[in-house]
């Protein structure tokens, strides 16, 4: 079975500019997450989506936004982008996204790189 | 609010040696406690996690750590350090009833040396 797929794997943009980053789970998971992970630090979260609507929302800026699709594929809107949104951005997907018996598998990533 | 703090960014051990990740978390209620691994430019692979069942887990790549209530501690073990181990680990926490919003730790390099 296929993994958590990201695109795209890596991007060049300027300040100002907007970016949009996707998402597919595996098969079968409901439930997505986004985290940003800038160079050398653990990963921070930025937002949950299970079955379509939001779940959960770190401490990022109006900036960022997300939305789930009804085949659960997720999208990462960032605007107005800034030098510090420079990093990793990954996305994990889970069955139930919560519980005792949940867990998140991660996609590679995609790395952002702000001019 | 929860979190977790990692002791050492940067571990060295010998290849054949005894490898030790220390974790500590900080928790209100009860927390599930994950480890994950990070090889050089990829994302991140679950090793184990605990949820409240046996204290003393069992991952993959013959790793394990120890939930230690009085502790606050997680801290991450294998036995016999690989070359193929040199990565870069992270602890990370969530809470019980809290959806699945994983709060990571700053990440501890592993380096092992022949």
């Amino acid at each position: 079975d296929a993994g958590v797929t990201q695109s795209p794997t890596h991007l060049i943009k300027t300040r100002g500019q907007h970016v949009t980053l996707r998402c597919s789970p595996i098969s079968g998971h409901k439930s997505v997450s986004w985290y940003q992970q800038v160079l050398g630090q653990g990963p921070q979260f930025i937002f949950q989506y299970y079955e379509k609507e939001e779940r959960g929302r770190g401490n990022f800026p109006d900036r960022f936004s997300a939305r789930q699709f009804p085949n659960y594929s997720s999208e990462l809107n960032v605007n107005a982008l800034l030098l510090g949104d420079s990093a990793l951005y990954l996305c994990a997907s889970s069955l139930v996204g919560g519980g005792s018996t949940d867990t998140q598998y991660f996609g590679p990533g995609t790395r952002l790189t702000v001019l | 609010a929860q979190s977790v703090t990692q002791l050492g960014s940067h571990v060295s051990v010998s290849e054949g040696a005894l490898v030790l990740l220390r974790c500590n978390y900080s928790s209100s209620v009860p927390p599930y406690l994950f480890w994950y691994v990070q090889y050089p430019n990829q994302g991140l692979q679950l090793l184990l996690k605990y949820t409240s069942a046996a204290t003393l887990v069992k991952g993959i790549n013959g790793f394990e750590a120890e939930f230690k209530k009085s502790e606050t501690s997680f801290h991450l073990t294998k036995p016999s350090a690989h070359m193929s181990d040199a990565a870069e680990y992270f602890c990370a926490v969530t809470l019980t009833g809290g959806g699945n919003k994983l709060t990571f730790g700053t990440g501890t390099q592993l380096k092992v040396e022949l």
